[in-house]
C-alpha cells in the first residue's frame, strides 16, 4: 500500500490568484496522477505527473492552467493558476502502485 | 472514447436490506474495472476490482462480476450496515500504459438507516 500526504488539505483563495497542491508519497512511485471532483461531480483526471519530465495532460487542461511539478519519485506538486469561481473543486493526487491506485485525501479548493 | 455510467442516487436503505449499485460501461479492449468508496470525511478507497471478464471482485461482504456481454459491474451487499454509508464510484481503466488513468462513473450516496 501507499500512504499519500496531500497539502493543504482545504484552503479559501481570492480569483486571479495561484494555488499550489502537494503531494507527498511514503514510498517511491513510478506514476503519479491529479484529479479534480468538482461539485457534484464524478472524478476527472487532470495529468500524469512524470519524473523527470513534462506531465502529460488530458483533453481539456493544459499546462499553462496546471502546471505540475514531479522532481522525485515521491513527491508532486500541482498549481492551479490565475483561479476562478469555476475552478472550486477537489483535486486529488493518486499514485500507481502494486496494480493499485491510491487517493490522497485530497484539498478542498473554494475560489470567491 | 471510455465511459462509466451508473445507477443515479441517492440510495436510501434500511439495515440488514439488500444493495445493488448498476454500473455499466463503454470501452474498446479489455479494462480493468474498479469499485471506490468514499466514506464521510475520508479519501477514496478501492473496495473491489475485476480484471478479466466472468472475474468477481469482493470485499467486505461486496461482490461485483465482470460481464462483457452485457458491459456491466454491478455492486451487490446481501446485508448492509449503518457503516456501509458511503459514496460509490465504478471506475475503468483501459490497461497498459493506461492502467492508472481511471475514468468514473458519477458516484452513487448510499445512506443505511438503523
Amino acid at each position: 500500500s501507499a500512504v499519500i500526504s496531500q497539502k493543504p488539505s482545504r484552503d479559501i483563495c481570492q480569483r486571479g490568484t495561484s494555488l499550489t497542491i502537494q503531494c507527498q508519497v511514503d514510498s517511491q512511485v513510478t506514476m503519479m496522477f491529479w484529479y479534480r471532483q468538482q461539485p457534484g461531480q464524478s472524478l476527472t483526471l487532470i495529468a500524469t505527473a512524470n519524473q523527470g519530465s513534462e506531465a502529460t495532460y488530458e483533453s481539456g487542461f493544459v499546462i499553462d492552467k496546471f502546471p505540475i511539478s514531479r522532481p522525485n519519485l515521491t513527491f508532486s506538486t500541482l498549481t492551479v493558476s490565475n483561479m476562478s469561481p469555476e475552478d472550486s473543486s477537489i483535486y486529488l493526487c493518486s499514485v500507481l502502485t502494486s496494480s493499485k491506485l491510491f487517493f490522497g485525501s485530497g484539498t478542498q479548493l473554494s475560489v470567491l | 472514447g471510455n465511459s462509466v455510467t451508473q445507477m443515479e442516487g441517492p440510495v436510501t436503505l434500511s439495515e440488514e436490506a439488500f444493495l445493488t449499485i448498476n454500473c455499466t460501461y463503454t470501452a474498446t479492449g479489455y479494462p480493468s474495472l474498479f469499485w471506490y468508496v468514499q466514506y464521510p470525511g475520508e479519501g477514496l478507497q478501492l473496495l473491489l476490482k475485476a480484471t478479466k471478464a466472468d472475474d468477481k471482485g469482493s470485499n467486505k461482504g461486496f461482490e461485483a462480476t465482470y460481464r462483457k456481454e452485457t458491459t456491466s459491474f454491478h455492486l451487490e451487499k446481501g446485508s448492509v450496515q449503518v457503516s456501509d454509508s458511503a459514496v460509490y464510484f465504478c471506475a475503468l481503466s483501459a490497461g497498459g500504459t493506461s492502467y492508472g488513468k481511471l475514468t468514473f462513473g458519477q458516484g452513487t450516496i448510499l445512506t443505511v438507516h438503523p
